[in-house]
């Protein structure tokens, strides 16, 4: 089943403990990101990836970093959360060739809350 | 550059009565428009999508979309709302072909009363 997987679904952690959301993808996507969804923002993107080594900043980067070493997995890393990256979060993939109306498909997110 | 603007932050229909969830877009570009709906506790999932084909996009659980290049809008619709259509829905534009960096809409949420 295709499908993108993001954890933890849940997390309270403290202001300033690194913490780093796992993202998985099994349907060899080049195209990878984060968003966060905040009431009445609608989802922003955090950072995204094209492939392999590339990675991109979006709308709201500050205070996250991510990394993709490998072409499933696109980890967000906040190395010192803060109580306004308290936040739903959803990574999504979709295939990067060049063809037009790629689906992006998203993993059922993460509520994060910085306390 | 591409943009788009969901009209109604807040729709709220009756069961039974049409639904219209507005989108219009910019870009500079002959665009790919989608609709995505988040229910409760959910991640996003594709409703329909426009590339380019047929103007008039039928969607799943009834929905449908019409692109009209001249008002620049996707609006979303359906005939007979049901209360499992409730959520929050998102109007998405991208650039087809090359790099795809969508933009989303602000989401429109959907209310129904029985």
């Amino acid at each position: 089943e295709a499908q993108v997987t993001q954890n933890p679904r849940y997390l309270i952690t403290v202001t300033g403990k690194k913490l780093t959301v796992t993202c998985s993808q099994n349907m060899n996507h080049e195209y990878m990101s984060w968003y966060r969804q905040d009431p009445g923002l609608g989802l922003r993107q955090i950072y995204y990836s094209m492939n392999v080594e590339v990675t991109d900043k979006g709308d709201v980067p500050e205070g996250y970093k991510v990394s993709r070493k490998e072409k499933r997995n696109f980890p967000l890393i906040l190395e010192s959360p803060s109580p306004n990256q308290t936040s739903l979060y959803f990574c999504a993939s979709s295939s990067g060739q060049q063809i037009s109306g790629n689906t992006i498909y998203f993993g059922e997110g993460s509520w994060l809350t910085v306390v | 550059a591409q943009s788009v603007t969901q009209l109604d932050s807040h729709v709220s229909v009756s069961e039974g009565t049409p639904v219209l969830l507005r989108c219009n877009y910019s870009s500079s570009y002959s665009p790919s428009l989608f609709w995505y709906v988040q229910h409760p506790n959910k991640g996003l999932q594709l409703l329909l999508k426009y590339t380019s084909a047929a103007t008039l996009v039928k969607g799943i659980n009834g929905f449908e979309a019409e692109f009209k290049k001249s008002e620049t809008s996707f609006h979303l619709t359906k005939p007979s709302a049901h209360m499992s259509d409730a959520a929050e829905y998102f109007c998405v534009v991208s650039k087809p072909g090359g790099s795809y960096i969508p933009t989303f809409g602000r989401g429109t949420s959907l209310i129904v009363h029985p």
